[in-house]
């Protein structure tokens, strides 16, 4: 099935480093959301970004919504422990109900 | 207030058997959609139920139903299960008639021996 583009594919940090990763599509979409998994649990919503260019932040995560609305990007500042976990991105087509998935990024993160 | 809840959590079953998933949508959703996600996989979207109809359907065969209840509650069928379906299955909710954000309920993990 169609995935999109999301990388790093996985990154080990050290523990109050800052984190950056991003997703991209060739499709234009409306709505981009990011989520954290752990093993064995459903994806946690994260941050949920409606408009071009938007940045929205959620404690020590920042996203935001790609001018061209073909990618998206999600900050973690000073990362601890617990946010270890793999990071996915979803994005909406224009006139669709089909959320569509990123390949994931899956964060390490060193104390 | 209640997240959104699957059942069963775990389930072994054998090629060629039926399987049914349910759901419950979080307290004021009226959307459901079902996904599939294998092993190191991002979620892969199968359908979604609003107004007990299938709103929209992803690349997945007619051996994957569902159905939605008057309470908006789910459920997903397989019929003639291969070890390819072997997965763990995520019930997502949302809420109205815009789509917008989605919360995942815990997931079933279905092994096909």
């Amino acid at each position: 099935g169609q995935q999109l583009n999301q990388s790093p594919q996985s990154m080990f940090i050290q523990e109050g480093e800052d984190v950056s990763m991003n997703c991209t599509s060739s499709s234009i979409f409306n709505t981009w959301l990011w989520y954290k998994q752990d093993p064995g649990e459903g994806p946690v919503l994260l941050i949920a970004l409606y408009k071009a260019g938007e940045l929205t932040s959620n404690g020590r995560l920042t996203a935001q919504f790609g001018i061209t609305r073909k990618d998206s990007f999600l900050n973690i500042s000073a990362s601890i422990p617990s946010d270890v976990g793999i990071y996915f991105c979803a994005g909406l087509p224009s006139g669709t109900y089909k959320y569509i998935f990123g390949t994931g990024t899956r964060l390490k993160v060193l104390a | 207030d209640a997240g959104v809840t699957q059942s069963p959590t775990h389930l072994i079953k054998t090629r060629g058997q039926q399987v049914t998933l349910r759901c419950s949508p979080k307290s004021g959703h009226d959307t459901v959609s079902w996904y599939q996600q294998a092993l190191g996989q991002g979620p892969q979207f199968i359908f979604q139920y609003y107004e007990e109809e299938e709103r929209q359907r992803g690349n997945f065969p007619d051996r994957f139903s569902g159905h939605q209840f008057p309470n908006y509650s789910s459920e997903l069928n397989v019929n003639a299960l291969l070890l390819g379906d072997s997965a763990l299955y995520l019930c997502a909710s949302s809420t109205g008639l815009a789509v917008n954000e989605q919360f995942f309920g815990p997931g079933t993990r279905l092994t096909v021996l």
